[in-house]
């Protein structure tokens, strides 16, 4: 099986600017959440999108969004840009988020925010 | 504030040593709790997992140890090996919304030379 593709790999934005990040999950699996690692905050959880409907969002501001899409591919969105949201963005999918365990990561996406 | 703190932040053993990271948590409702390993470039990858009515769970070189009553657990490996060498997260999740919510330590980087 194909693993959590994520798209693009690099991106650089200016401050103010948005961007929006693409994942796409293991075949199969309907769950995708997305997270934040930075060297100073560590890994931190942005939201959670089972079966399109968000179930679960961390502590972000509104500025970040997500959405996911029938085929369970899921977007996230960082409006606004500031230069604190540069960070590796990962996602991870699962069959079932109510599952303890198995989760899969992405490679995620670098953000870098000029 | 930290839920999960992690240590040490960074250690270096010789091969076939058995370096052993700990990890604390404050909430009593987290009851999961995973260990992950990243290689640069790459993202997380769950490692071993162990849930808080267990005292030790063991895979293959991989060691769990937890005690519930200190709210402590830690992850040992035997016989350690260069490709041992990574970076290892330790999380506790709580089930929320119909999900497990992870929130992961800061990470303890692992060097095993040969």
């Amino acid at each position: 099986k194909a693993g959590v593709t994520q798209t693009p790999r690099y991106l650089i934005k200016t401050r103010g600017q948005q961007v929006t990040l693409s994942c796409s999950p293991i075949s199969g699996h309907r769950s995708v959440s997305w997270y934040q690692q930075t060297p100073g905050q560590g890994l931190q959880f942005l939201f959670e999108y089972f079966s399109e409907t968000q179930r679960n969002k961390g502590n972000f501001p509104g500025r970040f969004s997500g959405r996911q899409f029938s085929n369970s591919r899921s977007e996230m969105n960082v409006s606004t840009l500031e230069l604190g949201d540069s960070a590796l963005y990962l996602c991870a999918s699962s069959l079932d988020p109510g599952l303890a365990g198995g989760r899969y990561f992405g490679p995620g996406t670098r953000l870098t925010v000029t | 504030q930290q839920q999960v703190k992690q240590s040490p932040q960074s250690l270096i053993v010789q091969k076939g040593g058995i370096p052993i990271i700990n990890c604390a948590y404050e909430n009593t409702a987290f009851d999961y709790f995973p260990w992950y390993q990243q290689f640069p470039g790459k993202g997380p990858a769950l490692l071993i997992a162990i849930r808080p009515d267990v005292s030790e769970k063991k895979e293959g070189r991989f060691t769990i140890s937890f005690n519930k009553s200190a709210k402590q657990f830690s992850l040992h490996i035997m016989d350690s090996q260069p490709g041992d060498s990574a970076t290892y997260f330790c999380a506790a999740s709580i089930r929320a919304g119909g999900s497990y919510i992870p929130t992961f330590g800061r990470g303890t980087s692992l060097i095993v030379h040969p």
